[in-house]
């Protein structure tokens, strides 16, 4: 059963960078049969999607995001991330990565599989 | 961006309850729609793709349907474990966007 772990820092000072990366348990994030995504979740915005990639694939962000998102993978370690620079306190939220099964290429069946999420709130 | 709005934002019901919550997409998304469930403190879990295809371990007291701009998710037989928020999500076109959610509380 695949699962998603995620990690990184609760705690981010405004104008930096946003680090979270999502490790890959029962599955290989080098599968040409899924995107992998990143998603927040704020309690005024509710969910917002951020972005999804494929390894060796193209990405696609959310246009409100885009000049500020990164997302790589390192298959050796086979996990992906997310980078979000110039942080403010409008970024604080919940979160998640998780997988996006793909058919001939197409997201087919949604996000089926998702992280545990991480709290960042962005403060001095 | 598509906006998807969902109705109602909160609904009271009872265990045993049929529920139906309706979600309506600003521009044609064909079938293109998922549910999710959100439990407190957890992440979402998909319930239902493509409009109407149940995911695998979900109860079968759990539908979905619809197409074009508007769908809706029908709970039969409410159990306690149901009352939770619920969220649509189209998946037609970047960026992907959810709906604001549906409280279902007892």
């Amino acid at each position: 059963q695949l699962q998603l772990q995620q990690s990184g820092p609760g705690l981010v000072k405004p104008s930096e960078t946003l680090s979270l990366t999502c490790t890959v348990s029962g599955g290989s994030v080098s599968s040409s049969t899924y995107r992998w995504a990143w998603i927040r979740q704020t309690p005024g915005e509710g969910l917002e999607w951020i972005g999804s990639f494929s390894d060796g694939g193209s990405s696609n962000l959310n246009p409100s995001l885009k000049s500020r998102v990164a997302m790589s993978v390192d298959t050796s370690k086979n996990q992906f991330s997310l980078k979000l620079i110039s942080v403010t306190a409008a970024d604080t939220a919940v979160y998640y990565c998780a997988r996006q099964p793909t058919a001939a290429g197409i997201d087919y069946f949604g996000m089926d599989v998702w992280g545990q999420g991480t709290t960042v709130t962005v403060s001095s | 961006d598509i906006q998807m709005t969902q109705s109602p934002s909160t609904r009271s019901a009872s265990v045993g309850d049929r529920v139906t919550i309706t979600c309506r997409a600003s521009q044609s998304i064909s079938t293109w729609l998922a549910w999710y469930q959100q439990q407190p403190g957890k992440a979402p879990k998909l319930l239902i793709y493509k409009s109407s295809t149940l995911e695998s371990g979900v109860p079968s007291r759990f539908s979905g349907s619809g197409s074009g701009t508007e769908f809706t998710l029908t709970i039969n037989s409410l159990q306690p474990a149901d009352f939770a928020t619920y969220y649509c999500q189209q998946y037609s076109t970047y960026p992907y966007t959810f709906g604001q959610g549906t409280k279902l509380e007892i």
